[in-house]
């Protein structure tokens, strides 16, 4: 159980262009998802929090017009790198929880993002 | 909010020793520690975790310890094998995220077991 799934696995992309990826709790309901970013060699950098139906709570120095996400139901979260340019180049892991008292996340596959 | 450091960065081994990985965190109201372990290319896997209310736990050959007096908490893994070289992260609950289960995560080792 607890499996995530994250769609595309990979994707290149010219500079201007919008992105979005999915990330699916395929057999258990997710109150939260969080989204990551890890650069190369590096650890992962928590970007944003989203809960279904609420707005998402971004980290600090994140932007939430470039990084739209959108977590319609408790399978599904999106994220939305808007207008990339090749400095958001990056692996974007999203991970999904039970809920608060649960604590465990299960992380997706990652989406590795390059952009032209 | 919470800090989590990790040390150390790099962490060579030869089979069949054992390795020993450390976390320290900075705010007392954290209460759950997980491990994770990624292999290049791939997700985060949990490998092992503890909540604030035990003092060690163990699985096989891996086992965390937690000291909450002194706020760290540790890794042990014994008799290695090479397919656990990766990179380990640790983490911790930021109390301040208003019960979201938000992770601070260490800045990871990279474990090389050599055979």
């Amino acid at each position: 159980g607890a499996v995530v799934s994250q769609h595309p696995s990979r994707v290149i992309c010219k500079s201007g262009t919008s992105v979005k990826i999915e990330c699916r709790s395929l057999d258990f309901q997710a109150t939260t998802m969080f989204w990551y970013r890890q650069f190369p060699k590096q650890s992962l950098m928590l970007m944003a929090t989203s809960n279904e139906g609420s707005k998402a709570t971004y980290e600090q120095g994140v932007e939430k017009d470039k990084f739209l996400i959108n977590h319609a139901s408790l399978t599904l979260s999106t994220l939305t790198v808007t207008s990339a340019h090749p400095e958001d180049s990056s692996f974007y892991i999203c991970s999904a929880s039970r809920g608060f008292t649960y604590n465990e996340q299960f992380f997706g596959p990652g989406t590795r993002l390059t952009v032209l | 909010g919470e800090n989590v450091e990790q040390h150390p960065s790099t962490l060579s081994v030869q089979e069949g020793d054992s390795a020993v990985i450390k976390c320290t965190y900075s705010d007392s109201a954290s209460n759950y520690f997980p491990w994770y372990k990624q292999e290049l290319g791939k997700r985060p896997q949990l490998i092992i975790d503890i909540r604030s209310n035990v003092g060690e736990k163990k699985d096989q050959r891996i086992a965390v310890t937690l000291n909450k007096t002194a706020k760290h908490f540790s890794l042990h893994i014994t008799e290695t094998q090479p397919e656990d070289s990766a990179v380990y992260f640790c983490a911790a609950t930021d109390p301040s995220s208003s019960n979201t289960g938000k992770l601070i995560f260490g800045q990871g080792t990279t474990l090389q077991v050599k055979p």
